[in-house]
């Protein structure tokens, strides 16, 4: 069974870093294929794709990240870091990770974490 | 980027009726040397984590209803729900992964009439 769970600060101040941890259980993430991914939602609106890192430690950002983002992973811990600098009000939202399938080329989230909503005000 | 952009932004479809949702690309996202559709439909209810229905644009993942199909080719399409349930109620989300930033569409957020 794979679940997934994010974890960190509630609340941030401007310009501060976030850093997020995904840590999951039921796969691994040396398996050839899989991948860990963070998407974001602020309230009311849209799902945002952030980041995504693969087995071999291959990385994919948006671009929206301008540079601000870090992907890591820790697979002796199963778990997946997320850190972001000089937070802004507007990166208030809900932080989801999702684990991707290892098929190849398939870059859907077929297990999602609860999520962790992180305020930026100060 | 793929911009993907979904139609209608709400709709309300009566118990048991076909409510119909669309997803246009702004290119096409459909891979030619395997002839994929790099595309994926989720529901999103409310207070809960987006749920994975379909990827390859009409495969199911596993344990989605039969009620649920995914349809098109390219840049254009659709997923429907063939006889709504109550427990359809939600936001339903397409997006692409044909290249990265993997992009989602603004979401259609489904009712009951």
């Amino acid at each position: 069974q794979i679940t997934l769970k994010e974890s960190g600060p509630t609340l941030v101040k401007p310009t501060q870093t976030l850093t997020l941890t995904c840590t999951f259980s039921g796969f691994s993430l040396s398996t050839s294929g899989v991948g860990v991914g963070w998407i974001r939602q602020p309230p009311g609106k849209a799902l945002e794709w952030l980041a995504l890192v693969y087995w071999d430690d291959a990385k994919r950002y948006s671009p929206s990240l301008r540079s601000r983002g870090t992907i890591t992973k820790d697979t002796s811990k199963n778990q997946v870091v997320l850190t972001m600098t000089n937070m802004d009000p507007v990166d208030t939202a809900t932080y989801f990770c999702a684990h991707m399938p290892e098929e190849q080329w398939l870059v859907a989230f077929d297990y999602w974490g609860q999520g962790a909503l992180v305020t930026v005000s100060s | 980027d793929i911009v993907v952009t979904q139609s209608p932004d709400s709709l309300a479809v009566s118990l048991g009726e076909r409510a119909t949702i669309n997803c246009k690309s702004s290119q096409s996202v459909l891979y030619s040397s395997n002839n994929k559709n790099y595309l994926a439909w989720y529901r999103q209810k409310p207070g809960q984590p987006p749920k994975l229905l379909i990827y390859w644009a009409s495969t199911r993942e596993s344990g989605v209803p039969d009620r649920f199909s995914g349809s098109g080719s390219g840049t254009d399409f659709t997923l429907t729900i063939s006889s709504l349930q109550a427990e359809d109620v939600a936001v339903y989300y397409c997006q692409q992964y044909y290249g990265s930033p993997y992009t989602f569409g603004q979401g259609t957020k489904l009712e009951i009439k």
